[in-house]
Order: structure tokens, then sequence, then C-alpha cells
């Protein structure tokens, strides 16, 4: 089954503690992308890759960090977790239309519930 | 920038209803492409309806279908026959093409979503 893959799906942590979420796609996507929905303002972009060791900030990258060493994975770092990241977390990922296989929808990951205290 | 904006922050409509939401957008490019995604109250979003701005006729899937007033840039959502299943969170969403040049033109830009009630 196609899918993206997020882990843990609900994490309750305390200030400093370094944390990763990890995020997975079988689809062999090359474009993926990490975003945060917080109430009243949607969905807006942290991160992004376009492929394998390319990857390059969104509109809210502070606090964050992301690393694309193999073409599923695109972990999320948050080196020194603060309350103001309290947020749901989505991972995504898609085709390039450049490659020729179309599509252009995002495929989203279930979310991740992150709670800092 | 490309910009999304979804007026209605909350609605609702008796089942077996119509209802069309709204979206509207701001973008200088010509080609590009119009997404409705659905957040249930499990917070998966799942992809509704998509449009590319190239294309005249009007996208549908079942009970879902847009009416994309390009020169406006209007992009609303209409669901027939509504059901208790279609209660969700829905945003609008936006995209660039290719990524010609730079790979932040490939951005999905959100609305800040519409809140649908089904009322039984």
């Amino acid at each position: 089954e196609a899918q993206v893959t997020q882990n843990p799906r609900y994490l309750i942590t305390v200030t400093g503690k370094k944390l990763t979420v990890t995020c997975s796609q079988n689809m062999n996507h090359e474009y993926m992308s990490w975003y945060r929905q917080d109430p009243g303002l949607g969905l807006r972009q942290i991160y992004y890759s376009m492929n394998v060791e390319v990857t390059d900030k969104g509109d809210v990258p502070e606090g964050y960090k992301v690393s694309r060493k193999e073409k599923r994975n695109f972990p999320l770092i948050l080196e020194s977790p603060s309350p103001n990241q309290t947020s749901l977390y989505f991972c995504a990922s898609s085709w390039l239309v450049t490659s020729g296989k179309g599509g252009n929808e995002q495929f989203f990951g279930p979310g991740t519930r992150l709670t800092v205290l | 920038a490309q910009t999304v904006t979804q007026s209605q922050p909350e609605m609702s409509v008796q089942e077996a209803e119509t209802v069309t939401l709204s979206c509207t957008y701001d973008t200088s490019e010509s080609d590009y492409y119009l997404f409705w995604y659905k957040q249930p109250p499990s917070r998966q979003m799942i992809l509704v309806i998509r449009q590319e701005a190239y294309k005249q006729q009007n996208a549908t899937e079942n009970r879902f279908s847009v009416n994309f007033q390009k020169a406006a840039k209007s992009f609303s959502l209409k669901i027939s026959d509504s059901q208790l299943g279609d209660a969700a969170m829905y945003f609008c969403a936006y995209r660039s093409p290719a990524a010609y040049s730079g790979a932040g033109s490939y951005q999905l830009t959100f609305g800040k979503g519409t809140k649908l009630s089904v009322i039984p």
C-alpha cells in the first residue's frame, strides 16, 4: 500500500530535550515536505526537499532541522524544543512534475501531535 | 508569494442538501494547480479534488465538484447530497507548477480552512 508514515503519532516532551520525528514514504517520490498545523493558521511549510541531499527552508523553519540521506526518509529534528513548537506536524511527499510522472498532489502522513511543556 | 483565502471559517449544511465552500487566491502565474483537502476528526489530510489551471472544464469527483473561475481567481467546492461523513475541516490549496528555477515555487500554500458541520 502506497503511504507516508510518521512516528511517533503523539509525543509529550519538555523544553530543551532534543527529539526527532521520522517520516518515510514508499512511493519513490522525489519531493518531501514538513508542515505544521496550528488553529486558525492552516498548514505552514517548515522545510522541504527536492531529492536526496537537497533541502531548503519553507515559511517557518526556525527551530527545526531536516536531513535527506535516503530518498524515502525525511526526518524532522527539534534540537531544543520550546513550547511555541507545540503543534500538529505533517509530513508529505509527491512527484516532481518534471519527472514526467504527473500527479502533483501531495500525499500526507497521519500527523504527529507534539506537546512541549 | 501566493496567498489563499477561505472567507468562511465555519459552515453548516443539512444532510442531503448542497453546500458550497469558497476559496480565492492571489497569484501572478498563469499555470498552477488547485486542490481541496478534507481533514476529518482523525486529522488525516485527504485529497478531495484537483484542478489544473490550464483546463477550462471544472473538475468533478462523484458528489464533489468545483467552480473554477480563473479570471476571478476563485475556486469554490460544491458538495452535493451532503452526508454525515462529509463533516470535516476543508482546506483549499495552491501549488505552482514544476520548480523550473527554484524549489520554493513548488510549495503547497493552504488557506486557513472551513469547518463544515452536517446536520442530521
